[in-house]
């Protein structure tokens, strides 16, 4: 079984630019999360997706961060513009339902200069 | 609101020892517990997962128990060795937030030969 497909693996970039992570879920699971992890903390989440619709972006800054799941499948979060305490790694998980495990991406690695 | 605590933060064994990771958490109506590996820089790795009405799992060297009524898990890890060098998150799915994983700080193991 294929896991979590992330991409870029790193991304550097400067304060007020526009940056996306895109992720690809293990085929049939219908749950999708997005979490940032801050170093030296634990992962937080960001969004929830149950299928295409969302379940829970209460965390979501939603000035800044959007994230969509066309189809069902893949997803796409953006941060537009970015600020230097955006710095953090992007992961991307995804479940069957929700009391299933979890499988993680190997995560986005984001630098704000 | 769901509290997750791990304790140590960080720990130093030398190679062969036996050893507990311990997690703590405030609201007891969870779906499941996990334990995950993080290695520097990469994604997460799920070790264990125990759903509600489970005690115990064991993978290999690894044992994790879950006492929901006291809110608390450990993670023992026999016969310790080098390459268990990482950080291990813990996280619990809970029942009153849409069963999303909230995760702990981590515990940093540093295993020297």
């Amino acid at each position: 079984e294929a896991g979590v497909a992330q991409s870029p693996r790193y991304k550097i970039i400067e304060k007020r630019q526009s940056v996306a992570f895109w992720c690809n879920p293990i085929s049939g699971h219908a749950t999708l999360y997005w979490y940032q992890q801050i170093l030296g903390q634990g992962p937080k989440l960001l969004i929830q997706f149950q299928n295409n619709g969302v379940v829970d972006d209460s965390q979501l800054p939603k000035d800044r961060f959007s994230a969509e799941r066309l189809k069902g499948v893949d997803s796409t979060l953006k941060i537009q513009p970015a600020k230097l305490e955006d710095s953090a790694v992007y992961l991307c998980a995804s479940s069957a339902d929700r009391t299933g495990g979890y499988t993680f991406g190997s995560g986005t690695r984001l630098t704000v200069v | 609101k769901q509290e997750v605590t791990q304790i140590p933060a960080a720990l130093s064994v030398p190679e062969g020892e036996n050893l507990v990771l311990n997690c703590s958490f405030t609201d007891s109506a969870i779906y499941n517990l996990q334990w995950f590996r993080q290695d520097p820089g990469k994604g997460l790795t799920s070790l264990l997962l125990i759903q509600s009405s489970q005690r115990e799992q064991t993978s290999g060297r690894l044992n994790a128990s879950l006492d929901k009524s006291s809110g608390r898990s450990t993670l023992y890890i026999a016969a310790s060795q080098p390459g268990d060098s990482a950080t291990y998150l813990c996280a619990v799915g809970t029942y009153n937030q849409g069963g999303k994983l909230i995760f702990g700080q981590g515990t940093e193991l540093s295993v020297k030969p």
